[in-house]
């Protein structure tokens, strides 16, 4: 049973407009929340996280909103560039025990 | 110079087969974690070690057995692979549990199992 979900397994966007990704979690316990950023035949790498007392976190062009009453956390991409193609993970934990992925959102970034 | 490094990058084996992952981490970090990417891509953790303790175990067949020799290596020894066990896996570690950076992943090792 998947407790971090995302639902949309790809995503595309012109160059310059805004990206919207996002991932729905399951238990209401997780208080920290991360987005990884995966480019092929490597590793995830850390992108922008957030905690559950704050609904909003920002990073220069990226930004993640978490609404705890929908469980429900989105990442936005200001303006998205070629180079932000590449898949999206989001994570959720409680505790820094450990965290649970989504599956991933590929983000196509057309020029 | 890798941060945190996994070899082999690939991995191809028979049925039945003993292999092992190795990890190594140069970033002082007290955690190391593995993960494995299953075929519908969600990534799910499988062990974690912190300071040479381990600290996470999941529901994983005990023929999948951690070694961590130091704290910046987390070695990964599968015994009698089967065919289920072909995904790619995934070391990382992590200081502080992952606090405000996140964890640092390798570039992952894909095993294919024949």
């Amino acid at each position: 049973d998947q407790q971090v979900k995302q639902n949309s397994p790809s995503l595309s966007v012109q160059e310059g407009r805004i990206s919207i990704l996002n991932c729905d979690y399951t238990n209401s316990m997780f208080d920290y929340f991360l987005w990884y950023k995966k480019y092929p035949a490597e590793g995830p790498t850390f992108l922008i996280s957030i905690s559950s007392i704050k609904d909003k976190n920002e990073d220069g062009r990226f930004t993640v909103f978490l609404n705890k009453s929908a469980k429900h956390l989105s990442l936005h991409i200001v303006p998205s560039q070629p180079g932000d193609s590449a898949v999206y993970f989001c994570a959720a934990g409680y505790n820094f025990n450990k965290f649970y992925f989504g599956s991933g959102t590929k983000l196509n970034v057309k020029p | 110079d890798t941060a945190v490094s996994q070899t082999p990058k690939y991995l191809v084996t028979q049925m039945g087969n003993d292999k092992s992952i190795k990890c190594e981490q140069n970033l002082g970090h007290d955690t190391m974690y593995w993960y494995k990417q299953d075929s519908k891509k969600f990534l799910k953790i499988m062990f974690s070690y912190n300071n040479k303790e381990l600290i996470i175990n999941e529901t994983v067949p005990n023929r999948f057995s951690p070694k961590s020799p130091d704290k910046a290596h987390l070695n990964l020894h599968i015994n009698s692979l089967e065919l289920g066990d072909s995904a790619v896996y995934f070391c990382a570690s992590s200081q502080d549990r992952g606090r405000g950076v996140g964890y640092t992943f390798g570039s992952g090792t894909r095993l294919t199992v024949v």
